[in-house]
């Protein structure tokens, strides 16, 4: 069974820095996804990148980028230049590869993330 | 598109009673899911589909029951509702290929007194 780890459960940054969230995964698999979610105070998840487990480049959208290290089996999400509205809740979640798995999301803990402006 | 739509938004039960968790989605993806969030946590997988006819169960079935008769809708049932149940219901669709995005739906807080 796939399992996702965030060891964080608040982080807190000074608007306009970067801070990184950290995320890991444990999995026998060779073929996954790995995805980062934010919920703000409203409650909806919002997507914010994927990462596939084959991909040779770190996966980046906007001032969001993932720090993927397969054989470290991590998957860091990195917000850079930090707003007040980044300030949400944020999971780190799984899918293998394959079959009926595509429907399925296995999510870590949560961590809290601050902004302080 | 609407995407993934969810009604009702808030509900309150009482124990033992039953009742469904509507969930549609416009975009004809295969994959549709129901996840759970209690507080503080992260989401835990109830039932998923990979089509029209095709349900499993998740990580928490238990309580739960699902039926896809159609691509578009993935009702949730509860048989009998415990307080154990109250929480944040989910329903999530996704199209058939590795790197697609799992679009959510608002959400329905439900609460069992």
């Amino acid at each position: 069974a796939q399992k996702i780890t965030q060891t964080q459960p608040g982080m807190f940054v000074q608007e306009k820095e970067a801070v990184t969230l950290d995320c890991t995964y444990d999995t026998s698999d060779q073929s996954y996804g790995l995805f980062w979610y934010k919920q703000p105070s409203s409650g909806e998840m919002i997507f914010l990148i994927y990462q596939g487990s084959y991909d040779e480049q770190n996966a980046t959208e906007g001032r969001y980028s993932l720090n993927f290290q397969k054989a470290r089996k991590s998957a860091n999400l990195v917000i850079s230049a930090s707003q007040l509205g980044d300030s949400a809740m944020y999971f780190c979640a799984m899918s293998l590869a394959g079959g009926t798995s595509y429907g399925k999301l296995t999510f870590g803990q949560g961590t809290i993330l601050t902004v302080h402006p | 598109n609407a995407g993934v739509t969810q009604t009702p938004k808030f509900q309150v039960l009482k124990t033992g009673q039953s009742m469904t968790l509507q969930c549609a989605q416009d975009m004809n993806h295969e994959y549709m899911s129901w996840y759970r969030q209690d507080p503080g946590m992260g989401l835990r997988l109830i039932h998923y589909s990979v089509g029209a006819g095709i349900t499993d169960q998740g990580e928490v079935p238990n309580g739960y029951n699902v039926s896809r008769s159609t691509t578009e809708d993935f009702p949730l049932r509860l048989l009998s509702a415990a307080p154990s149940q109250t929480s944040v219901y989910f329903c999530a669709s996704r199209p058939g290929s590795l790197g697609g995005e799992q679009y959510f739906g608002p959400g329905t807080r439900l609460t069992v007194t």
